[in-house]
């Protein structure tokens, strides 16, 4: 199996403009995790997706975040319009639904507003 | 509300001898505990878990970690440590039974020296 996919791996931006970032879990997991990690606040949850329905998205920052899985392969998260303290690494982890199951994590996207 | 205390922002150790990164955790009910390790510009790769069962567990390379209840501790440790165990280490915990998320510690860099 290939992993978790994440597309752009890095991504360069000016405040205002519009970040799509995207995910292609393992295929079969039932669970989609999109953290953010920061040198201010480590490895935060953003949101989760169960067969493709949002659990979770407590972790949002605000509205300017959204985040889709339309279908069981794919995902995006979108950031409109993007601010500087937006730039982060974010990473997508998909798990299968067994207990205990554990989180695997993609390469990460790198992105940074300026 | 459910949270992990890393209490070492980086741990030295010379090569060939013994590593321990400390981890203790909080959460109402039963834990659910992992490690992962991040070498740099990567993401997240999975080393072992703690589900159940016996309470000493053995993981990828050369890897386990001891889950102690009554300290709420789940440290990590290795007999011999590896120039190439260097990285940042994230330990990471979430309840048995409802929201799947994980919520990570702060991580702690192990430098090995040769």
């Amino acid at each position: 199996d290939a992993g978790v996919i994440q597309s752009p791996r890095h991504e360069v931006t000016e405040m205002g403009q519009e970040v799509t970032l995207r995910c292609k879990p393992i295929s079969g997991h039932d669970y989609l995790f999109w953290y953010r990690q920061t040198m201010m606040r480590g490895l935060e949850l953003l949101i989760y997706f169960n067969n493709n329905v949002p659990i979770d998205d407590s972790g949002m920052p605000e509205d300017r975040f959204s985040a889709k899985m339309p279908n069981a392969s794919f995902s995006t998260l979108k950031i409109q319009p993007s601010e500087p303290r937006d730039s982060a690494v974010y990473f997508c982890a998909s798990s299968p639904g067994v207990v205990g199951e554990t989180q695997y994590f993609g390469p990460g996207t790198r992105l940074l507003v300026l | 509300a459910q949270s992990v205390a890393q209490p070492e922002d980086q741990v030295n150790v010379a090569e060939g001898n013994p590593l321990t990164v400390k981890c203790t955790y909080s959460v109402s009910g039963n834990p659910y505990l992992f490690w992962y390790v991040q070498y740099p510009n990567r993401g997240l790769q999975f080393l072992l878990k703690y589900i159940t069962g016996d309470n000493l567990v053995k993981g990828s390379y050369g890897f386990e970690a001891e889950f102690n209840k009554s300290q709420t501790s789940f440290h990590l440790k290795k007999p011999s440590a590896l120039v190439s165990d260097s990285a940042l280490y994230f330990c990471a915990v979430r309840r048995d039974t409802g929201r799947r998320a994980l919520t990570f510690g702060s991580g702690t860099r192990l430098q090995v020296q040769p």
